[in-house]
């Protein structure tokens, strides 16, 4: 599969910073999604992108599709508590989803 | 509406054994995935079926195979179980985005 580089690989951080994960790849992908994963559970969707270029926003949280349309970011505004987990990036490229190998974000009270 | 259902959750098996991972999902989607979840390594492809009656391999298909049953239906068989392939098992199925069963915790002894 294609080769996602995400980082940072894990961040610890204060309730109410900002936090910002980037993912780059070595190739085109018509698609990058976010996903978060808790403990024992499977990813779930934050962002859908579908066009270079597109920036999106899902309540405290902002991603977006590179111009090259090989990167991606994601940010989080204000952290709480429950932003802990970790975080995926994955792009699109036909029929298979290609990940990233995460960021696990810890936030301390 | 239950998404994507997996099961058993969790599986013990000693190194030898078969068995069968079963995964359904009840939103029409054609497209069906299986990938496995190891430390440090996100989220690898092992095989994914593109519509009814097709299946391809993905990132890591050595020791696995799949059957798309129907339309619902996408099963991951482990004929000869090894402890290589003690990991997490996420299925999923895409549509526009993709969406997440809960996983299934194998462990090979």
């Amino acid at each position: 599969g294609q080769q996602l580089n995400q980082s940072p690989q894990s961040m610890f951080i204060q309730e109410g910073e900002d936090v910002s994960m980037n993912c780059t790849s070595s190739s085109i992908f018509n698609t990058w999604l976010w996903y978060k994963q808790d403990p024992g559970e499977g990813p779930v969707l934050l962002i859908a992108l579908y066009k270079a270029g597109e920036l999106t926003s899902n309540g405290r949280l902002t991603a977006q599709f590179g111009i090259t349309r090989k990167d991606s970011f994601l940010n989080i505004s204000a952290s709480i508590p429950s932003d802990v987990g970790i975080y995926f990036c994955a792009g699109l490229a036909g029929y298979a989803l290609n990940f990233g190998k995460g960021t696990s974000l810890l936030v301390t009270p | 509406n239950a998404g994507v259902t997996q099961t058993p959750k969790f599986q013990v098996l000693k190194t030898g054994q078969s068995m069968t991972l079963q995964c359904a999902q009840d939103m029409n989607h054609n497209s069906m995935y299986w990938y496995r979840q190891d430390p440090g390594m996100g989220l690898r492809l092992i095989y994914y079926s593109a519509s009814e009656g097709t299946t391809d391999k993905g990132e890591v298909p050595n020791g696995y195979n799949v059957s798309r049953l129907n339309k619902r239906e996408f099963s991951l068989r482990l004929e000869s179980a090894a402890p290589s392939q003690t990991s997490v098992y996420f299925c999923a199925s895409i549509s526009d985005t993709q969406y997440f069963g809960p996983g299934t915790r194998l462990t090979v002894l």
